[in-house]
Parts: C-alpha cells; sequence; structure tokens
C-alpha cells in the first residue's frame, strides 16, 4: 500500500503570510495526488487535483505543484478563513486511494 | 444542484452492526463510484471503500476487510455501509462521497454520519 506523509503537523501564521505544506508519497504516484480542507464540523472540500489543477470556485491563493513523490500545497496570503485542516489524497489504478495524516493551520 | 443526504447518529453496543445510508440526488449515480470514509475523534481521514453503483463491484481498504460491506441501489439512488463486530475504536464520522469514474477526485461529500459504540 502507498503510505502518504504530511509536513508539518501543525502550524501558525499571520494573515497575509505565505503558507507551505508538503506532501511526500512512498512510491511513484505521478500527479495522482489532491488536496482537500476541512474545517471544524464539516466534511472536506476538493481544492486541487491531480496536484496542481485548482477546483472550479476555489481562490487563486490556493496552489499546488510537484510529481512523482513530492508535492507542496501553498496559500499564498493567508486569510481568516483558510483556518482548517488540509489533507493530501492519493490514488492508483487499483482504485485505491489514502489520506494523508493532515495539516492544522491556525493564525498566529 | 448535487447533494449526498445521509442517514442520522447511531448509538451501538460493541459487536453490533451498523447500517448507514447515503441517497445521492443531482446527477446519476452510475456515472460515479460511491466511497465510504472513516474519522475518528480528532484523527484524519481514513477510505473504507467503494462501490461501482453501475455493476455494485466493491472494493475495501485492507483495514476494513471482512467487516465492512458497501452496496448501491440504483433504483434509489441510495448507497448503504454496513460495519460490524463494532469496538470502541469504530466511534467516528463516516461520510460518503462520490468521485467521478473518469476522474477520481472526491468531489461531493455528504454531512456525515456520527456512530458512537459504547457498552
Amino acid at each position: 500500500d502507498i503510505q502518504m506523509t504530511q509536513s508539518p503537523s501543525s502550524l501558525s501564521a499571520s494573515v497575509g503570510d505565505r503558507v507551505t505544506i508538503t506532501c511526500q508519497a512512498s512510491q511513484d504516484i505521478s500527479n495522482y495526488l489532491n488536496w482537500y480542507q476541512q474545517k471544524p464540523g464539516k466534511a472536506p472540500k476538493l481544492l486541487i487535483y491531480d496536484a496542481s489543477n485548482l477546483e472550479t470556485g476555489v481562490p487563486s491563493r490556493f496552489s499546488g505543484g510537484g510529481s512523482g513523490t513530492d508535492f507542496t500545497f501553498t496559500i499564498s496570503s493567508l486569510q481568516p478563513e483558510d483556518i482548517a485542516t488540509y489533507y493530501c489524497q492519493q490514488y492508483d489504478n487499483l482504485l485505491s486511494f489514502t489520506f494523508g495524516p493532515g495539516t492544522k493551520v491556525d493564525i498566529k | 444542484e448535487v447533494q449526498l443526504v445521509q442517514s442520522g447518529a447511531e448509538v451501538k453496543k460493541p459487536g453490533a452492526t451498523v447500517k448507514i445510508s447515503c441517497e445521492v440526488s443531482g446527477y446519476p449515480l452510475t456515472d460515479y463510484y460511491l466511497h465510504w470514509v472513516q474519522q475518528a475523534p480528532g484523527k484524519g481521514l481514513e477510505w473504507m471503500g467503494l462501490v461501482d453503483p453501475e455493476d455494485g463491484e466493491p472494493m475495501y481498504a485492507e483495514k476494513f476487510l471482512g467487516r465492512v460491506t458497501i452496496v448501491a441501489d440504483t433504483s434509489t439512488d441510495t448507497a448503504y455501509m454496513d460495519l460490524s463486530s463494532l469496538r470502541s475504536e469504530d466511534t467516528a464520522v463516516y461520510y460518503c462521497a462520490t468521485s467521478p469514474k473518469i476522474h477520481p477526485v472526491f468531489d461531493h461529500w455528504g454531512q456525515g454520519t456520527l456512530v458512537t459504540v459504547s457498552s
């Protein structure tokens, strides 16, 4: 099974800061990597698909990159409404899906 | 508008089985896979498995093999997830979610169902 790691597990930043989260896969997953935002008590929401594509309606301050085993997720200018936990998620050709452990983002 | 509406909260005793439903509206279910995701209190997301509503074929995560059953009823556009031999560690919110068959992203989610396992 493919394992996913994320770092950091949590971070605190100021409004307007650039925030970057990394996600690493235990083997090459090409660009089969998505990013989700989950606010407390809510279902997750898709932000980025196929590593770098912004889902329709998602603000452009969110972006993603990477391929193979190493991926990044960036918020270019942190806003108060971005307080949430962010998860990466991989899928493979055998229809197996794995989430990363999550990164909790807070305002300093 | 696409909507996934799940059944209500459940309280079960250890060893029992819970059945949760997920009714999908807004698009033909047969164009999508229907997934279930577990989230224990304060923990991350764990994919449990999926069903292809077109042929009923399921796929389960290794962790839940033997205890989970996922089915879909295309006549009512409703999917069901049974989790058996419940233990306290199964206390969690369970989400259903859809992914287009041509593009496996979880694009729509249910509101979540809290299952509490307690004696």
